[in-house]
């Protein structure tokens, strides 16, 4: 089974529309949450960490079930900037497990 | 605001060679880590640094590889006789330490090496 999986997509939305993403991990020891995003061959850069009672940031809010072992990532009024693959990172305590990513397209 | 930065940006290698990616880390940062991602797949975890030794290494990680942190600055992945299979973009990371392993960590922006 794999550490973190993820709808690959992709998700194209217009502008303007809300938008979530899901995650699963596989180790229920699993200690640290993160969503990154990455721009085409650029290096993953931390959109936000998740904490167990939720949180937000701006137009982004991260959810973490610790029961089901789910994590979504939510984005308001999706921008054009948007438009990255969004990957879902787990830590269980020695190294990052990266989900393979969702792609999210937003069009004008 | 402080990055990390990996030198070269791109590496062009034959098959059997040995080839080094340098990597410096967030000057106040006390974890470094290895991650290479292959052209369309996920970024895989290759290994962790911590206080000058390796503190957690993948499958991925064999005899092939090594780490190294020369001085105060630089963080170096080894290669030796590289394979076609080995092609992908490398990325180092760092983190403060604050948590041990489980603060965020900073990515470079990455080396990508193409053997040939």
């Amino acid at each position: 089974r794999k550490e973190v999986e993820q709808d690959p997509g992709p998700f194209n939305v217009p502008e303007g529309a809300t938008v979530a993403f899901n995650c699963t991990y596989s180790n229920s020891a699993s200690q640290s949450f993160f969503w990154y995003r990455q721009d085409c061959r650029k290096e993953p850069k931390l959109l936000m960490s998740v904490y167990s009672s939720g949180n937000e940031d701006g137009r982004f809010t991260a959810q973490l079930n610790r029961a089901s072992q789910y994590i979504s990532l939510l984005i308001r009024d999706s921008k054009l900037s948007d438009s990255a693959t969004y990957l879902c990172v787990v830590n269980p305590g020695n190294q990052f497990y990266f989900g393979t990513g969702t792609s999210l397209t937003v069009i004008p | 605001e402080p990055e990390v930065t990996q030198t070269p940006s791109h590496q062009v290698t034959q098959m059997g060679q040995e080839v080094i990616l340098r990597c410096v880390p967030i000057s106040n940062h006390l974890y470094f880590y290895w991650y290479r991602q292959i052209l369309g797949q996920k970024v895989e975890f290759l290994v962790s640094f911590y206080n000058n030794e390796i503190s957690e290494k993948s499958e991925i990680f064999d005899d092939q590889f090594s780490v190294e942190r020369p001085d105060g600055s630089n963080f170096t992945l080894k290669i030796r006789s590289t394979k076609l299979e080995d092609s992908a973009m490398y990325f180092c990371a760092s983190s403060d330490g604050t948590s041990g392993y489980t603060d965020t960590q900073y990515f470079g922006p990455g080396t990508r090496l193409t053997v040939l």
